[in-house]
C-alpha cells in the first residue's frame, strides 16, 4: 500500500522556467512533509519541508506548497537550473513518541533541466 | 561537516552468503536507519535503531536483521542472501525529536549508499 505517490517518473523542464513536481498520500496522520532530492551515487539530501499547520513554505527558488484537504503537496522550482537535474523525493512524517519517527518516502520523480 | 559513510560502495555476493553491511555516523545521532532504493519503488524502510541495542522493524524487514552495538555504529545483516535483495541500500542518522505539539523535523542525514548485487 503506497501511501506516498509520486505519479510522474520523470520530468523536462527548460532552464529558467518552473518545475513543478507533484507528490499525493493517503494517511491522515502525516503531520510532517519533506523534500529530498537525489543526485547518482550520492545519498539523498533534505531540501525543504513543511508542517501540516502550513499551506506554504518558501526558501530561496524552493517552494513547497500543501494541499491538507486534497491530501497533495507540490515542490516549485523557480528559476530552474542545470545543476537541478536530480530524483526528487517526496517524504512525510507520522510523528511518534518514545521511538524514531519514521518517514515514508514516495517512489521519485527524475527531474532534468535542459539548456 | 556531518558525515554518514557506509563500508562499501558496490559489493558483489553469491546466493546464500551472509551479507553484513555497515554504517557509521559521526554526528552523536540516537536514531539510525536502513533503507532500500528500487527503481519505481522509492525508498523503504528496512530497520530502524532509536538507542544503542534497541531496534525496530520498518515496512520490509523480512530477510534481514540489524545490529547496533554502539551508538555511532548500524549494521544491517543479510543472514542468507538472494537474488531479489539485489538493490541499493542507504543508510540515515538523525537526532531525536524534542516534544511538543508539533515537533520540529530533525533531518535524517544519508550516506553515499551501498549497491550490493546478490548473483
Amino acid at each position: 500500500d503506497q501511501q506516498v505517490k509520486q505519479n510522474s517518473p520523470s520530468l523536462s523542464v527548460q532552464e529558467g522556467r518552473i518545475s513543478i513536481l507533484n507528490c499525493d498520500y493517503t494517511n491522515s496522520m502525516f503531520d510532517y512533509f519533506l523534500w529530498y532530492k537525489k543526485y547518482p551515487a550520492e545519498g539523498p539530501t533534505f531540501l525543504i519541508s513543511i508542517s501540516s499547520i502550513k499551506d506554504k513554505n518558501e526558501d530561496g527558488r524552493f517552494t513547497v506548497f500543501l494541499n491538507k484537504s486534497a491530501k497533495h503537496l507540490s515542490l516549485h522550482i523557480v528559476p530552474s537550473q542545470p545543476g537541478d537535474s536530480a530524483v526528487y523525493f517526496c517524504a512525510a512524517r507520522v510523528w511518534n513518541t518514545g521511538t524514531a519517527s519514521k518517514l515514508t518516502f514516495g517512489t521519485g520523480t527524475r527531474l532534468q533541466v535542459t539548456l | 561537516d556531518v558525515k554518514v559513510t557506509q563500508s562499501s560502495r558496490y559489493l558483489v555476493k553469491r546466493t546464500g552468503e551472509k551479507v553484513f553491511l555497515e554504517c557509521v555516523q559521526d554526528m552523536d545521532h540516537e536514531n539510525m536507519f536502513w533503507y532500500r532504493q528500487d527503481p519505481g519503488l522509492g525508498l523503504r524502510l528496512i530497520y530502524f535503531s532509536y538507542d544503542v541495542k534497541m531496534k525496530e522493524k520498518g515496512d520490509i524487514p523480512e530477510g534481514y536483521s540489524v545490529s547496533r552495538e554502539k551508538k555511532e555504529r548500524f549494521s544491517l545483516i543479510l543472514e542468507s542472501a538472494s537474488t531479489n535483495q539485489t538493490s541499493m541500500y542507504l543508510c540515515a542518522s538523525s537526532s531525536p525529536i524534542a516534544g511538543g505539539s508539533f515537533p520540529p523535523y530533525n533531518e535524517q542525514f544519508f550516506g553515499p549508499g551501498t549497491r550490493l548485487t546478490v548473483l
